[in-house]
């Protein structure tokens, strides 16, 4: 199914730690796109990209969370100071055709 | 933007019979629904989608219908087996490519 590749697939933080995650998406999909998945199965988009550009974005009023897609490099994810809250399953897709969305294994933040 | 909605919130059926869940949307310009699986501990996997320009998909024992006037789409998962216990999301896409999600289906297969 998936050939999307997320790292860590488990993270362990204490509160105000960084948490920084990656994403490699599958070879070919020029989009990108992370969600976070809560407790509740509640789904909540953060950002997509296509290629190094962000084409929509959540309004990170916290500014806590960053992410980007550098050229030649995997696509990260980064909480700067770690919330309880943010614990989550941390997805991210890419998608060929900017509908069809193919989700990696997940990375699992817990914030103690 | 967009909301869907989504029931059952549990499902529970017997092996062999027929499961339905349905998604209602809000945006008449949304045109692409994919439905995910997701079991315990995994991530949600693509099962069947259907776009716009379409009625009615079916593949591999599952089949989804699209309702544009109604703004209403289901999944009708045929001879249900033990395996096919997960949670099931459905989702929508308008012009801006991210899903919104729907608020999930625990389906339940009791051999």
């Amino acid at each position: 199914n998936s050939k999307v590749i997320q790292t860590p697939r488990y993270l362990v933080k204490g509160q105000g730690q960084k948490a920084k995650m990656r994403c490699i998406p599958e070879k070919g999909h020029p989009v990108v796109f992370w969600y976070q998945q809560n407790k509740n199965n509640e789904f909540k988009f953060l950002i997509n990209f296509q290629n190094q550009e962000v084409l929509q974005q959540i309004d990170m009023t916290e500014k806590r969370f960053s992410a980007e897609c550098p050229s030649n490099s995997p696509c990260s994810l980064e909480i700067q100071s770690s919330e309880a809250g943010d614990s989550a399953l941390y997805l991210c897709a890419s998608s060929g055709n900017q509908d069809t969305q193919y989700f990696g294994p997940g990375t699992r933040l817990l914030v103690l | 933007g967009e909301q869907v909605e989504q029931l059952p919130s549990i499902l529970r059926v017997q092996e062999g019979s027929s499961a339905s869940i349905n998604c209602t949307y809000e945006n008449s310009a949304s045109n692409y629904f994919p439905w995910y699986k997701q079991e315990p501990g995994e991530n949600p996997k693509l099962i069947i989608d259907i776009r716009s320009n379409m009625e009615r998909k079916q593949t591999q024992g599952l089949i989804v219908l699209l309702d544009k006037k109604a703004k209403r789409f289901s999944l009708h998962i045929t001879d249900t087996q033990p395996g096919d216990s997960a949670m099931y999301f459905c989702a929508a896409i308008n012009m801006g490519y991210k899903l919104t999600f729907g608020t999930g289906t625990s389906l339940l297969v009791d051999p």
